[in-house]
């Protein structure tokens, strides 16, 4: 079965300070990781993705993740927030099973 | 060109009417989904179709009826509306294949209020 945990549902950071959200994985298969990004009132926009190539991942806005099988992580990481990058983080998990397993999100909020 | 487009965006109807939701993606993608994003933001699949065909009915309830018309579209049909459904509703698609699932593009959602 497969299962992500994010670790954080909520991070506040200030602007301009690195951002870390957390999440670990569990698949009895080789994972295919997501993660996507919700602003308030929108849709489900997709930051990056691992799918068995590179293990750090280099997404949008400077995003990056690395995935870390002995861990079962893919920590999502970006050096410095912005305001714009407020908004519900979801780790998301699929190991080509007609379905995505989503976290329970993360909400970022950046300080001025 | 919307790859991923659902309407209605906002639907408020009372309760045990029938509502349906449309959803069209243009990617040539061979899945289309359901999801329903609760108050707390959850995420959680109702629905998955692989070229037409159910492949998933994540326990939901009889009251909703999914048809996929085509590949490129899957519609959802709601009999009975209750307070509880009040949601928002995401279509995604994706073309899954090996040696995985590529990413689903998703839908803006259809915020869905029961009154």
């Amino acid at each position: 079965a497969q299962s992500v945990t994010q670790l954080d549902s909520h991070v506040s950071v200030s602007e301009g300070t690195p951002v870390l959200l957390r999440c670990n994985y569990s698949s009895s298969y080789s994972p295919s990781l997501f993660w996507y990004v919700q602003h308030p009132n929108k849709g489900l926009q997709l930051l990056l993705k691992y799918t068995s190539a590179a293990t750090l991942v280099k997404g949008i806005n400077g995003f990056e993740a690395e995935f870390k099988k002995s861990e079962t992580s893919f920590h999502l990481t970006k050096p410095s927030a912005h305001m714009s990058d407020a908004a519900e983080y979801f780790c998301v998990v699929s190991a080509g099973t007609y379905k995505y397993i989503f976290g329970t999100g993360t909400r970022l909020k950046v300080l001025a | 060109d919307t790859a991923v487009s659902q309407t209605p965006k906002y639907l408020v109807t009372q309760m045990g009417n029938d509502k349906s939701i449309k959803c069209e993606q243009n990617l040539g993608h061979d899945t289309m989904y359901w999801y329903k994003q609760d108050s707390k933001k959850f995420l959680k699949i109702m629905f998955s179709y692989n070229n037409k065909e159910l492949i998933i009915n994540e326990t939901v309830p009889n009251r909703f009826s999914p048809k996929s018309p085509d590949k490129a579209h899957l519609n959802l049909h709601i009999n009975s509306l209750e307070l509880g459904d009040s949601a928002v509703y995401f279509c995604a698609s994706s073309q899954v294949g090996p040696p995985g699932a590529t990413e689903a593009f998703f839908g803006q959602g259809t915020r869905l209020t029961v009154v």
